[in-house]
């Protein structure tokens, strides 16, 4: 059963970049088969997505972050990650990393499962 | 981005009550739609995708329906543990976009 888990700073200040890692385990993100995503939370509010990864490197990001946003992958550690560029108070929220499965390369469209979310607060 | 609206925003119910949640996308997304719960503390947990398919492991009690702009999901018969927040997701055009959920509270 796949299983993902976010890791990084739980605060970051105005200006910087936020750094997060996703790892994951029971299963390999070479085998494929899927898209590897970022949505984000923030308190008491809806869901917003930020982006995907394929296991190949190729990358689609959300047009309201996309600026601003990189997403990248480390096979070879099973773990993808997100860089959030020049922080503000607005980008503070629960960061979830979840799998997408694919039809092909097509997207299926859902997510499913999630990590368990991490809490990133930009604050000086 | 498509506009997924859902309706109510929040209400109360009791156990044992039949509820039904509303979501409606700004344009047509065929049956392009999953719905998810998540509870306090928690990550979001898919119920159901393809607007009316149940993910594997959900009780019977959730069911969905719905294509084009206007989607519902029904819970039959209220358990405890249903009390939660409900978010619909469109999946026909990126970018991928959520309803604003619907927090359901008991009576």
């Amino acid at each position: 059963q796949v299983q993902l888990q976010e890791s990084g700073p739980g605060l970051v200040k105005p200006s910087q970049t936020l750094s997060l890692t996703c790892t994951v385990s029971g299963g390999s993100i070479s085998s494929g088969g899927y898209y590897w995503s970022w949505i984000r939370q923030h308190p008491g509010k809806g869901l917003e997505w930020i982006g995907y990864i394929y296991y190949s490197g190729s990358t689609y990001y959300n047009p309201s972050l996309k600026s601003r946003v990189t997403i990248s992958v480390d096979t070879s550690k099973n773990q993808f990650s997100l860089k959030l560029s020049s922080v503000t108070a607005a980008d503070t929220a629960v960061y979830y990393c979840a799998r997408d499965p694919l039809t092909g390369t097509t997207s299926r469209g859902w997510f499913d499962p999630w990590g368990q979310g991490t809490l990133v607060t930009v604050s000086s | 981005a498509i506009r997924m609206t859902q309706s109510p925003s929040s209400f109360s119910a009791s156990t044992g009550d039949r509820v039904t949640i509303t979501c409606r996308a700004s344009q047509g997304i065929s049956s392009y739609l999953a719905w998810y719960q998540q509870k306090p503390g928690k990550a979001p947990k898919l119920l159901i995708y393809a607007a009316s398919t149940l993910q594997s492991g959900v009780p019977s009690r959730f069911s969905g329906s719905g294509s084009g702009t206007d989607f519902t999901l029904t819970i039959s018969c209220l358990q405890s543990e249903d009390f939660a927040t409900y978010y619909c997701q469109q999946y026909y055009s990126y970018p991928r976009t959520f309803g604003q959920g619907t927090k359901l509270e008991i009576k």
